[in-house]
């Protein structure tokens, strides 16, 4: 079965620096992978997919991640942090099928400090 | 215009009462979930329809009944709340019943029992 880990719950970064966000996936077959943003007390907003495309991935707001087959991996990168970017971010990958749902990770609560 | 709207927002209710939310999506999917999302953000699929059938069902208690009257609405209903069924949930939607287009959802409704 297909399966995410973000391996950190929790990120804190200065405000202006590098944002990185990791997520290991699983899966038996070639996924696709997606990045979701939930700001506080907000819905779910999706940032960035990889489709089998460019392994390189821009999203909004300045995000970007890159999917490594070799190292089952999909990080979430942004250069410059911004007090905004304070949110819950999940890595979820899709299903075998068309019939079975994407599944989430468990989150990654990142933190901007001023 | 909301692309997939959830009422109510919030839900604040006893324990043993019968409560609905309903959603509704202006994208013309064919594809709709629901999911719930528990106290530690951790978000897991109840239901999905495709085109009012019934596609996914997940290991919910049979208290949680979804109807969907049509491909624009998928309705959840709760019969003997409790307070384990205190969470978010979050209604979504995709092109198709699959998963590499990616959800669109909606802002969610708190729910609460007391």
């Amino acid at each position: 079965a297909q399966s995410v880990t973000q391996l950190d719950s929790h990120v804190s970064v200065s405000e202006g620096t590098p944002v990185l966000l990791r997520c290991n996936y699983s899966s038996s077959y070639s996924p696709s992978l997606f990045w979701y943003v939930q700001h506080p007390n907000k819905g779910l907003q999706l940032l960035l997919k990889y489709t089998s495309a460019a392994t390189l991935v821009k999203g909004i707001n300045g995000f970007e991640a890159e999917f490594k087959k070799s190292e089952t991996s999909f990080h979430l990168t942004k250069p410059s942090a911004h007090m905004s970017d304070a949110a819950e971010y999940f890595c979820v990958v899709s299903g075998i099928s068309g019939n079975t749902p994407l599944v989430f990770g468990k989150g990654t609560r990142l933190s901007v400090i001023a | 215009d909301t692309a997939v709207s959830q009422t109510p927002k919030y839900l604040v209710t006893q324990m043993g009462n019968d409560k609905s939310i309903k959603c509704e999506q202006n994208l013309g999917h064919d594809t709709m979930y629901w999911y719930k999302q528990d106290s530690k953000k951790f978000l897991k699929i109840m239901f999905s329809y495709n085109n009012k059938e019934l596609i996914i069902n997940e290991t919910v208690p049979n208290r949680f009944s979804p109807k969907s009257p049509d491909k624009a609405h998928l309705n959840l209903h709760i019969n003997s709340l409790e307070l384990g069924d205190s969470a978010v949930y979050f209604c979504a939607s995709s092109q198709v019943a699959g998963a590499n287009y990616g959800y669109t959802f909606g802002s969610g409704t708190r729910l609460t029992v007391v």
